[in-house]
């Protein structure tokens, strides 16, 4: 139990389906995140929320949309996705968005497939 | 520039030999924090431990050692007596004071020990 869930674990989608991706805390952090892993490329930073308002967008296509209700629940909302989407999504949180003690806690992913 | 470099991107050792993870950054900030990640084939991203800029101590945690040297900026970390359980993925990562402490991940390194 890392303290950070993810789900679901693993899901394909095609290219015109709309699908959710859930996160949710119970750390007490009050920042979130989300990160994209793929193959061979460094970890790639797409939102980051402190307090539940977006501080961050690195320049993340709009078929990515995400949503912080409350400092426990982070959504990444996907629709019309590419191929190229395909990758392990990591979510994480940590308490301020600065390099804490502990860093980040990390969730185990979503094994996303775009077909 | 902030970027982090792990230039082995796979290393296979036998258990119970030592292996170096090696990890060299780039930063502007002088004051930053320096973290690895360990990530198994569950996915999850798992906290190993965060240098600060200041501290050059090296540190030994059981079998796992850092070794800390501004003057060539790395950050490199050695298992000592690996064994088949320290299989995964290696990201050392940067967090800078200055720059919004963003999180900047190298590509990882991928360690098998063989039995």
């Amino acid at each position: 139990e890392t303290g950070v869930t993810q789900t679901p674990r693993h899901l394909v989608m095609g290219m015109t389906n709309k699908k959710s991706l859930k996160c949710e805390q119970h750390l007490g952090h009050n920042a979130m995140y989300w990160y994209k892993q793929s193959a061979k490329k460094p970890l790639e930073l797409m939102f980051v929320y402190s307090l539940e308002e977006r501080v961050e967008n690195n320049s993340v296509p709009s078929r990515f949309s995400p949503e912080c209700p409350n400092s426990s629940h982070l959504f990444l909302h996907l629709h019309t996705l590419q191929p190229e989407d395909s990758a392990l999504y990591l979510c994480a949180s940590s308490q301020g968005t600065g390099g804490s003690p502990q860093g980040y806690t990390f969730g185990s992913g979503t094994r996303l497939t775009v077909v | 520039a902030q970027k982090v470099t792990q230039a082995q991107t796979e290393i296979s050792v036998v258990e119970k030999e030592d292996v170096t993870l090696d990890c060299v950054y780039e930063t502007r900030d002088t004051t930053y924090y320096l973290f690895w990640y360990k990530q198994p084939p569950s996915g999850e991203l798992v906290f190993l431990i965060r240098r600060n800029s200041f501290d050059e101590q090296n540190e030994i945690s059981g079998r796992y050692s850092w070794n800390f040297q501004k003057s060539t900026s790395s950050f490199n970390f050695t298992i000592t007596a690996s064994q088949v359980v320290d299989s995964a993925v290696y990201f050392c990562a940067l967090s800078g004071v200055w720059t919004g402490n963003q999180f900047y991940f190298g590509t990882g390194t991928s360690l098998t020990v063989i039995p």
